[in-house]
Protein backbone atom coordinates (compact mmCIF):
# COMPACT_ATOMS: atom_id res chain seq x y z
CA UNK A 1 0.00 0.00 0.00
CA UNK A 2 0.56 3.66 -0.07
CA UNK A 3 3.20 5.03 2.17
CA UNK A 4 3.91 8.50 3.31
CA UNK A 5 6.86 10.19 5.02
CA UNK A 6 7.11 13.80 5.93
CA UNK A 7 10.07 15.65 7.60
CA UNK A 8 10.88 17.72 9.55
CA UNK A 9 8.85 16.43 12.66
CA UNK A 10 9.17 19.65 13.69
CA UNK A 11 10.00 22.92 12.56
CA UNK A 12 10.76 26.52 15.05
CA UNK A 13 10.62 29.08 13.03
CA UNK A 14 10.99 33.45 13.52
CA UNK A 15 8.09 35.30 12.65
CA UNK A 16 8.18 36.94 9.08
CA UNK A 17 10.29 33.85 8.27
CA UNK A 18 9.63 31.18 5.58
CA UNK A 19 8.47 27.57 6.91
CA UNK A 20 9.39 24.16 4.45
CA UNK A 21 7.77 20.86 4.88
CA UNK A 22 8.75 17.92 2.93
CA UNK A 23 6.36 14.60 2.19
CA UNK A 24 7.62 11.56 0.06
CA UNK A 25 4.97 8.98 -1.54
CA UNK A 26 5.60 5.52 -2.46
CA UNK A 27 2.72 4.82 -4.68
CA UNK A 28 3.47 6.51 -8.31
CA UNK A 29 -0.74 5.72 -8.78
CA UNK A 30 -1.15 8.65 -5.99
CA UNK A 31 -3.13 11.76 -7.88
CA UNK A 32 -3.90 13.59 -5.22
CA UNK A 33 -1.86 15.55 -2.31
CA UNK A 34 -3.76 17.76 0.38
CA UNK A 35 -2.35 19.68 3.60
CA UNK A 36 -4.03 19.82 6.62
CA UNK A 37 -3.34 21.61 9.19
CA UNK A 38 -4.38 21.12 12.74
CA UNK A 39 -4.22 22.91 16.12
CA UNK A 40 -4.50 21.58 19.30
CA UNK A 41 -7.52 19.87 20.31
CA UNK A 42 -8.66 20.34 17.06
CA UNK A 43 -10.11 18.80 13.78
CA UNK A 44 -7.60 18.59 11.19
CA UNK A 45 -8.67 21.63 8.30
CA UNK A 46 -7.80 21.33 4.88
CA UNK A 47 -5.69 24.85 3.94
CA UNK A 48 -4.35 23.65 0.27
CA UNK A 49 -4.66 20.42 -1.93
CA UNK A 50 -2.62 19.79 -5.37
CA UNK A 51 -3.52 17.08 -8.29
CA UNK A 52 -1.00 15.21 -9.75
CA UNK A 53 -1.93 17.29 -13.34
CA UNK A 54 -0.50 20.45 -11.43
CA UNK A 55 3.12 21.32 -10.46
CA UNK A 56 1.90 24.05 -7.94
CA UNK A 57 -0.90 25.85 -6.60
CA UNK A 58 -0.78 29.04 -4.55
CA UNK A 59 -3.27 30.29 -2.19
CA UNK A 60 -1.93 33.53 -0.71
CA UNK A 61 1.05 32.67 1.96
CA UNK A 62 0.83 29.46 1.44
CA UNK A 63 1.82 27.27 -1.65
CA UNK A 64 2.57 23.64 -2.26
CA UNK A 65 4.92 21.87 -4.99
CA UNK A 66 4.72 18.68 -6.96
CA UNK A 67 7.49 16.89 -8.28
CA UNK A 68 5.54 13.51 -9.70
CA UNK A 69 9.15 12.02 -10.92
CA UNK A 70 10.39 12.11 -7.23
CA UNK A 71 7.68 11.18 -6.02
CA UNK A 72 7.58 13.86 -3.40
CA UNK A 73 5.62 17.26 -2.38
CA UNK A 74 5.99 20.17 -0.33
CA UNK A 75 4.36 23.04 1.39
CA UNK A 76 5.55 25.86 1.56
CA UNK A 77 4.91 29.01 4.13
CA UNK A 78 5.92 32.33 3.88
CA UNK A 79 5.87 35.39 6.34
CA UNK A 80 5.02 33.19 9.04
CA UNK A 81 2.84 34.47 11.72
CA UNK A 82 2.22 32.82 15.44
CA UNK A 83 -1.68 31.79 13.91
CA UNK A 84 0.49 29.60 12.06
CA UNK A 85 1.71 27.34 14.76
CA UNK A 86 0.11 23.99 14.41
CA UNK A 87 0.95 20.48 13.37
CA UNK A 88 0.69 19.81 9.61
CA UNK A 89 -0.09 16.80 7.93
CA UNK A 90 0.32 16.03 4.46
CA UNK A 91 -1.15 13.09 2.56
CA UNK A 92 -1.95 11.02 -0.71
CA UNK A 93 -4.63 9.41 -2.44
CA UNK A 94 -5.21 7.82 -5.57
CA UNK A 95 -7.86 6.98 -7.57
CA UNK A 96 -10.49 8.78 -9.67
CA UNK A 97 -12.54 8.19 -6.66
CA UNK A 98 -12.48 6.55 -3.51
CA UNK A 99 -11.48 8.49 -0.32
CA UNK A 100 -8.77 6.64 1.07
CA UNK A 101 -6.33 8.98 2.29
CA UNK A 102 -2.76 8.17 3.52
CA UNK A 103 -1.19 10.40 6.16
CA UNK A 104 2.34 11.60 6.81
CA UNK A 105 3.14 11.80 10.68
CA UNK A 106 2.96 15.63 11.01
CA UNK A 107 4.87 17.96 11.45
CA UNK A 108 4.95 20.31 14.54
CA UNK A 109 5.40 24.02 13.25
CA UNK A 110 6.07 26.38 16.12
CA UNK A 111 6.56 30.04 15.07
CA UNK A 112 8.37 32.25 17.09
CA UNK A 113 7.34 36.06 17.84
CA UNK B 1 -25.64 22.83 7.78
CA UNK B 2 -23.59 20.95 10.80
CA UNK B 3 -21.29 19.48 9.02
CA UNK B 4 -19.63 16.42 10.10
CA UNK B 5 -20.66 15.49 14.05
CA UNK B 6 -19.42 12.93 16.11
CA UNK B 7 -20.65 12.21 19.41
CA UNK B 8 -19.77 11.40 22.50
CA UNK B 9 -16.93 14.07 22.70
CA UNK B 10 -15.05 12.20 25.58
CA UNK B 11 -15.28 8.48 26.39
CA UNK B 12 -13.56 6.59 29.35
CA UNK B 13 -13.80 2.50 28.92
CA UNK B 14 -13.16 -0.37 30.88
CA UNK B 15 -11.23 -3.26 29.61
CA UNK B 16 -13.41 -5.72 27.43
CA UNK B 17 -16.60 -3.55 26.95
CA UNK B 18 -18.23 -2.54 23.78
CA UNK B 19 -19.17 0.89 22.58
CA UNK B 20 -20.59 2.94 19.66
CA UNK B 21 -19.05 6.09 18.29
CA UNK B 22 -21.50 7.92 16.31
CA UNK B 23 -20.69 10.17 13.27
CA UNK B 24 -23.54 11.69 11.25
CA UNK B 25 -23.51 14.50 8.19
CA UNK B 26 -26.12 16.77 6.66
CA UNK B 27 -24.38 17.48 3.57
CA UNK B 28 -25.60 14.44 1.55
CA UNK B 29 -21.84 13.06 0.80
CA UNK B 30 -21.41 9.59 0.00
CA UNK B 31 -18.12 8.79 1.23
CA UNK B 32 -17.49 8.71 4.60
CA UNK B 33 -14.45 7.20 6.54
CA UNK B 34 -13.57 6.53 10.48
CA UNK B 35 -9.29 7.62 11.23
CA UNK B 36 -7.67 7.12 14.64
CA UNK B 37 -4.86 9.46 15.77
CA UNK B 38 -2.68 8.24 18.40
CA UNK B 39 0.09 10.91 20.00
CA UNK B 40 2.37 12.33 17.36
CA UNK B 41 1.52 10.27 15.00
CA UNK B 42 -0.45 10.93 11.83
CA UNK B 43 -4.21 9.72 11.14
CA UNK B 44 -3.95 6.24 9.96
CA UNK B 45 -7.83 5.22 8.20
CA UNK B 46 -9.68 2.27 9.89
CA UNK B 47 -12.69 1.40 7.79
CA UNK B 48 -14.60 3.68 5.10
CA UNK B 49 -17.72 3.80 3.30
CA UNK B 50 -18.30 4.84 -0.89
CA UNK B 51 -22.15 5.05 -0.06
CA UNK B 52 -25.14 3.46 1.49
CA UNK B 53 -24.54 -0.21 2.17
CA UNK B 54 -21.34 -0.52 1.29
CA UNK B 55 -18.17 -0.44 3.63
CA UNK B 56 -14.14 -1.77 3.29
CA UNK B 57 -11.31 -2.39 5.59
CA UNK B 58 -8.82 0.56 6.07
CA UNK B 59 -5.15 0.15 7.57
CA UNK B 60 -5.78 -0.97 11.00
CA UNK B 61 -9.53 -2.32 10.98
CA UNK B 62 -9.09 -5.65 13.68
CA UNK B 63 -11.03 -4.68 16.68
CA UNK B 64 -13.32 -2.46 14.70
CA UNK B 65 -17.16 -2.96 12.70
CA UNK B 66 -18.59 -0.29 10.55
CA UNK B 67 -22.21 -0.33 8.84
CA UNK B 68 -23.70 2.25 6.83
CA UNK B 69 -27.61 1.71 6.64
CA UNK B 70 -27.68 5.27 5.61
CA UNK B 71 -25.90 7.98 3.43
CA UNK B 72 -26.06 10.18 6.56
CA UNK B 73 -24.48 7.89 9.32
CA UNK B 74 -21.61 5.91 9.95
CA UNK B 75 -20.84 4.39 13.49
CA UNK B 76 -18.16 2.82 14.32
CA UNK B 77 -18.12 -0.28 16.89
CA UNK B 78 -15.16 -1.00 19.02
CA UNK B 79 -16.30 -4.83 19.77
CA UNK B 80 -14.04 -5.49 22.72
CA UNK B 81 -12.29 -2.54 24.04
CA UNK B 82 -8.25 -3.02 24.62
CA UNK B 83 -5.87 -0.54 25.55
CA UNK B 84 -4.18 -0.30 22.47
CA UNK B 85 -7.50 1.67 21.12
CA UNK B 86 -7.10 4.73 23.38
CA UNK B 87 -6.70 7.44 21.25
CA UNK B 88 -8.71 9.99 19.07
CA UNK B 89 -10.61 9.08 16.52
CA UNK B 90 -11.82 11.28 13.70
CA UNK B 91 -14.90 10.47 11.39
CA UNK B 92 -14.54 12.38 7.61
CA UNK B 93 -16.94 12.77 4.39
CA UNK B 94 -16.30 13.89 0.84
CA UNK B 95 -18.92 14.43 -1.82
CA UNK B 96 -19.08 12.66 -5.14
CA UNK B 97 -15.84 11.42 -6.95
CA UNK B 98 -15.61 14.80 -9.12
CA UNK B 99 -14.38 16.11 -5.25
CA UNK B 100 -11.42 15.50 -3.10
CA UNK B 101 -11.86 17.44 -0.10
CA UNK B 102 -12.75 15.81 3.36
CA UNK B 103 -14.18 17.53 5.86
CA UNK B 104 -13.35 15.87 9.29
CA UNK B 105 -15.26 15.77 12.63
CA UNK B 106 -14.64 17.29 15.71
CA UNK B 107 -13.33 13.98 17.23
CA UNK B 108 -14.04 11.33 19.84
CA UNK B 109 -11.18 11.25 22.52
CA UNK B 110 -11.18 7.64 23.99
CA UNK B 111 -9.84 6.05 27.12
CA UNK B 112 -9.38 2.48 27.32
CA UNK B 113 -8.13 1.71 31.21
Amino acid sequence: GENVEQHPSTLSVQEGDSAVIKCTYSDSASNYFPWYKQELGKRPQLIIDIRSNVGEKKDQRIAVTLNKTAKHFSLHITETQPEDSAVYFCAAKKGAAGNKLTFGGGTRVLVKP
Amino acid sequence: NAGVTQTPKFQVLKTGQSMTLQCAQDMNHEYMSWYRQDPGMGLRLIHYSVGAGITDQGEVPNGYNVSRSTTEDFPLRLLSAAPSQTSVYFCASKGGSSTDTQYFGPGTRLTVL
